[in-house]
């Protein structure tokens, strides 16, 4: 089975931190994605990559950057938390260029004080 | 413009009273259709992909069907455990990224 694990389930920090959220899967999978989920707004995709360095924006990459220095782990990061930033972060990994569907990490719920 | 839509937004049944959860799409070419479970605090689990219209693919309890507009789950005599948001997703030719529905909420009451 596909395993896509991520650092914390739950992390609370200060307004102004640096953050950083952490995804590895196990599965040699080229894609990963991360994605924020909150309340009436569904699933949102921030960044996404699809090889080892490169990255691609996704519907809402601002306050956000990512880093793939190795195939199996994605970051997340919060250059500035900010309140609105407050919110579950789910990362996912995928299989090649085709229309395979994306593997989830139970995700990490983030409060910014 | 390509998009998903759920309906309904939630739904209570009793357990064993069957029903059906629908997605409807429009997307500039269909390259995959996903189905999803999510359970309270936990990342979507994957249940089905269909990438053609007449496809069907079933799961114990579940039958995911697609036509050209809109895809079906259906779940037949359903348990308390079926409980989750069920999450559609369409995939467009040449695009990575998923397009998402905002899922349906179903309970089943024992």
């Amino acid at each position: 089975d596909v395993k896509v694990t991520q650092s914390s389930r739950y992390l609370v920090k200060r307004t102004g931190e640096k953050v950083f959220l952490e995804c590895v899967q196990d599965m040699d999978h080229e894609n990963m994605f991360w994605y924020r989920q909150d309340p009436g707004l569904g699933l949102r995709l921030i960044y996404f990559s699809y090889d080892v360095k490169m990255k691609e924006k996704g519907d809402i990459p601002e306050g956000y950057s990512v880093s793939r220095e190795k195939k199996e782990r994605f970051s997340l990061i919060l250059e500035s938390a900010s309140t609105n930033q407050t919110s579950m972060y789910l990362c996912a990994s995928s299989h090649g260029t085709g229309n395979q569907p994306q593997h989830f990490g139970d995700g990490t719920r983030l409060s910014i004080l | 413009e390509d998009q998903v839509t759920q309906s309904p937004e939630a739904l209570r049944l009793q357990e064993g009273e069957s029903s059906s959860l629908n997605c409807s799409y429009t997307v500039s070419g269909l390259r995959g259709l996903f189905w999803y479970r999510q359970d309270p605090g936990k990342g979507p689990e994957f249940l089905f992909t269909l990438y053609s219209a007449g496809e069907e693919k079933e799961k114990e309890r579940l039958k995911a069907t697609l036509t050209k507009k809109e895809s079906f789950l259906h779940i037949t005599a359903p348990k308390p455990e079926d409980s989750a948001t069920y999450l559609c997703a369409v995939q467009a030719k040449g695009n990575y990224q998923l397009i998402w529905g905002a899922g349906t909420k179903l309970i089943i009451k024992p």
